[in-house]
């Protein structure tokens, strides 16, 4: 079966500092992988989605990047963090219509 | 342009009683519709889909919907909720594009449930 992971689960940092949050998907190949960031009051918010290697789609102009280096591996970045980047990040995949969830990371900017 | 309303941001229902939360979608080609649960810091997880044939869908922990063409409803029913169902709702519609299934979720409702 199918598995998503999320890491690191909770994030404190400085404004000003930078961010990776990884994502990796186990038991399929070649799926389509999204990013949302849910932050208190705006609901779920398409950050980016990849629908293989190296394919990244943005969703808003914003401070934040993404990559996908290898076929099961979603990773989030930012050079430098800002307050409004606080929020509880989502990465999800999907092999068809239907996407599933990982576990999220809770990152709070200071 | 794909879009979602779900209406009422809480609802609040005693244990045993009817679950009701509404969804109305709005999408220009024929949509699958979703609907995931989300508890406190944790991710979403599916409740049900509808994509295509019965429009009567059931899903996890008793919850059912049904997808109703003519009024672009997707309701979320439970015929007796339980203290386990608090949580947070969330609907969604999707349609197929080039770059890949995008989905378009509501801004979600909280369930309380009173015992």
């Amino acid at each position: 079966s199918q598995t998503i992971h999320q890491w690191p689960a909770t994030l404190v940092q400085p404004v000003g500092s930078p961010l990776s949050l990884e994502c990796t998907v186990e038991g399929t190949s070649n799926p389509n992988l999204y990013w949302y960031r849910q932050a208190a009051g705006r609901g779920l918010q398409l950050l980016f989605y990849s629908v293989g290697i190296g394919q990244i789609s943005s969703e808003v102009p914003q401070n934040l990047s993404a990559s996908r280096p290898q076929d099961r591996q979603f990773i989030l970045s930012s050079k430098k963090l800002l307050l409004s980047d606080s929020g509880f990040y989502l990465c999800a995949w999907a092999g068809g219509a239907t996407q599933y969830f990982g576990p999220g990371t809770r990152l709070l900017v200071l | 342009a794909q879009s979602v309303t779900q209406l009422g941001s809480h609802v609040s229902v005693s244990e045993g009683a009817l679950v009701l939360l509404r969804c109305n979608y709005s999408s220009s080609v024929p949509p699958y519709l979703f609907w995931y649960v989300q508890y406190p810091n944790q991710g979403l997880q599916l409740l049900l889909k509808y994509t295509t044939g019965a429009t009567l869908v059931k899903g996890i922990n008793g919850f059912e919907a049904e997808f109703k063409k003519s009024e672009t409803s997707f309701h979320l029913t439970k015929p007796s909720a339980h203290m386990s169902d608090a949580a947070e709702y969330f609907c969604a519609v999707s349609g197929a594009s080039e770059y890949g299934n995008k989905l378009v979720f509501g801004a979600g409702t909280i369930l309380r449930v009173k015992s």
